[in-house]
């Protein structure tokens, strides 16, 4: 099955500062990369996804970058805000809708970001 | 917040019963998901349903059984709760199309069970 790695396991930056978590994926099929952000105590939340036709996506303050050749992902977070500190889950899935089960989403181990003042 | 609802949001119970967490939707998605969180793994699949009476099984369901009985439910059973089984539980939906997008999966609040 497929093997989704993410780095770094935490993360500190100066508010305004720009903050880069890193994801690796093991599936080739794989064809959807999404990201979550989980603030403390709550649901996760999709916040940016990306499809594998597509090497650059932007949302105001976020992106995300993908590497099909070399199989990783990346989301950036420019001018850092206190409110960004959360853990932020990247996930890798293939489309599964052609079939009848559906599709199965792989998760990485989170990143904290802590975004100081 | 996709209308999912998670039931209960809280659960203490001694090792060796047996535990029902309730997932419910209300907006006829096809694709249901139970994931436990635990700190340091993520988020790992449990089981999973593709429509009434489909399921199948994720990368962590020894210990776990699971139930859709209607669209909007789906039942997940510890049918003999042990301390290894204390994480948090999250529900999830997923469907074509969803705000104008693809694929999208979304969580409901989740629940916390502690096995003493």
């Amino acid at each position: 099955g497929e093997n989704v790695e993410q780095h770094p396991s935490t993360l500190s930056v100066q508010e305004g500062d720009s903050a880069v978590i890193k994801c690796t994926y093991s599936d080739s099929a794989s064809n959807y990369f999404p990201w979550y952000k989980q603030e403390l105590g709550k649901r996760p939340q999709l916040i940016i996804d990306i499809r594998s036709n597509v090497g650059e996506k932007k949302d105001q303050r976020i992106a995300v970058t993908l590497n099909k050749t070399a199989k990783h992902f990346s989301l950036h977070i420019t001018e850092t805000q206190p409110e960004d500190s959360a853990v932020y889950f990247c996930a890798a899935s293939t489309t599964g809708f052609t079939t009848n089960t559906g599709n199965q989403f792989y998760f990485g181990t989170g990143t904290s970001l802590t975004v100081i003042p | 917040d996709a209308g999912i609802t998670q039931s209960p949001r809280h659960k203490v119970t001694e090792t060796g019963t047996p535990v029902t967490l309730r997932c419910h939707q209300t907006e006829n998605h096809r694709y249901m998901y139970w994931y436990r969180q635990d700190p340091g793994h993520g988020l790992r699949l449990i089981h999973y349903s593709y429509g009434v009476k489909d399921t199948d099984k994720g990368e962590v369901s020894d210990g776990y059984s699971v139930s859709r009985s209607k669209t909007e439910d789906f039942l997940l059973t510890l049918e003999s709760a042990t301390s290894s089984q204390t994480s948090v539980y999250f529900c999830a939906i997923s469907a074509p199309g969803l705000a104008g997008r693809s694929y999208e999966q979304y969580f409901g609040p989740g629940t916390r069970l502690t096995v003493t």
